[in-house]
This record gives C-alpha cells, structure tokens and sequence, in this order.
C-alpha cells in the first residue's frame, strides 16, 4: 500500500531561519506527492505537487520540495522562515492503486517559528 | 486555486438529532468529492469517496447508514450525520477533486461539529 511517513511531530525554528519539514514515501510505481497546510480550524491549503519532471518543486508561499528518488523523500522547505508559517503541516501521496486514487496523509508536522 | 465552501462552519447539536454539511465548489466541477473526519491532534481519516451521481464509497469501518453522503451535482455534496452521539463529535472536512486538474485536492474549511 502506498503511504508517507512524517517522523517528527513538531520542528521549531527561528524566525528568518531556514526550514526543512521530513517527508518519506513508500509507494509501487511513480509516486505522486503533495504537500499541504493546516491552520488552526481550518481546511487544508494545497503547497506544492511533484508528479514528474525536475526534482525541486516550487510552490505557494515561499515553499518548496525536493524529491529524491534513492532516498524516498519529498522534504519540504523554506530558506527563511516566518512567524506566520507556524501551521501543520502534512504530506500525502496519491493511491493509484485506487479506484478514486485518493490522498493517503502523513500523520502530520507541526511547525512552530518562534519570533 | 479553486475554492470550496463548506457550511456551516460549526455546529453544535443535542444527542439523536440529525446534522447536514455541505460542502460546494464554487469555481469549477468537481467531478469527485471526499469527506474526511479529523481527531484533534491527529491526521485526516477518509471516510467516503464520491462522483456525481452515484453512490458513495465508503471507507473500511464507517457507517454507511450513519453517515449519508450525496453528491447529486458537480459542485455540490453532502454529508448527513444521523442520530448523531457524543462521540460524532470532531471536525469533518471535505475535499473535491476537478475534472482539469485531476492531481489536485482543493479543501473545505471543515466542520466542527459539537454532539451534546
């Protein structure tokens, strides 16, 4: 079954400093990976895609990915962070396996940037 | 990106009484819905999976009787939780999926739904 690991439940960083959120897969065949945000009481906020083509994917807010096929990761980062990052954070993979191909979460990373 | 309403945003709700969400596209044609329930603190849980006028597909281990779902046009579906109890309590969120842009998910704000 495809699925994604998120080994750390939280990561603090310093305001203005860089951040890397972990992202692990496991999947059959070529993953299609996402990344998306959580605000308090809210929904989920699409960040970044990589299906296919280059590995450092580009995506809202200053945010960006890179999928490392050897490694089995989709790391999400940002070269300076912000106060108002501070969010869950969570990592999927489409299940082509499927009928639907539905999302399969990570069980989530909150983000804490501390002023 | 494309935007999905869900209404209401919380509610709140006594023991044995019935409680419907919707949630709506409001810019494209969602040709697939999901309805997700979340436990604080922890990941999305898929609870069904829906196109257009048909039936639901629900996930292993949720009612299907308790938790209704219709998706009867391409922007609209609904989630009725019947007889709802104390332990229904949590936030549900929906997510649809466009017909053009197939790899993206676009989500609801979610549901805090209280059961006294």
């Amino acid at each position: 079954a495809q699925s994604v690991a998120q080994p750390e439940d939280q990561v603090n960083v310093a305001e203005g400093n860089p951040l890397t959120v972990k992202c692990t897969y496991s999947v059959s065949g070529n993953p299609y990976l996402f990344w998306y945000v959580q605000y308090p009481n809210r929904g989920l906020q699409f960040l970044l895609k990589y299906i296919t083509g280059d590995n450092l994917v580009k995506g809202s807010y200053g945010f960006e990915a890179e999928f490392n096929k050897s490694q089995t990761s989709f790391h999400l980062k940002k070269p300076s962070a912000l106060v108002s990052d501070s969010a869950l954070y969570f990592c999927a993979v489409r299940d082509l396996n499927t009928g639907f191909q539905k999302l399969v979460f990570g069980t989530g990373t909150r983000l804490l940037v501390s002023p | 990106g494309a935007v999905v309403s869900q209404h209401p945003s919380r509610v709140i709700c006594k023991s044995g009484t019935s409680v419907k969400i919707e949630c709506r596209s409001l810019d494209f044609q969602a040709t697939t819905m999901f309805w997700y329930r979340q436990f604080p603190k922890q990941s999305l849980m898929l609870m069904a999976t829906s196109n257009e006028g048909s039936k639901a597909t629900y996930e292993q281990g949720v009612e299907k009787d308790k938790f209704l779902i219709n998706h009867a046009s391409l922007t609209l579906s609904t989630l009725t939780v019947t007889s709802a109890h104390p332990e229904d309590s949590s936030f549900y969120i929906c997510s649809a999926r466009e017909a053009r842009q197939a790899n993206i998910q676009y989500f609801g704000a979610g549901t805090r739904l209280s059961v006294l």
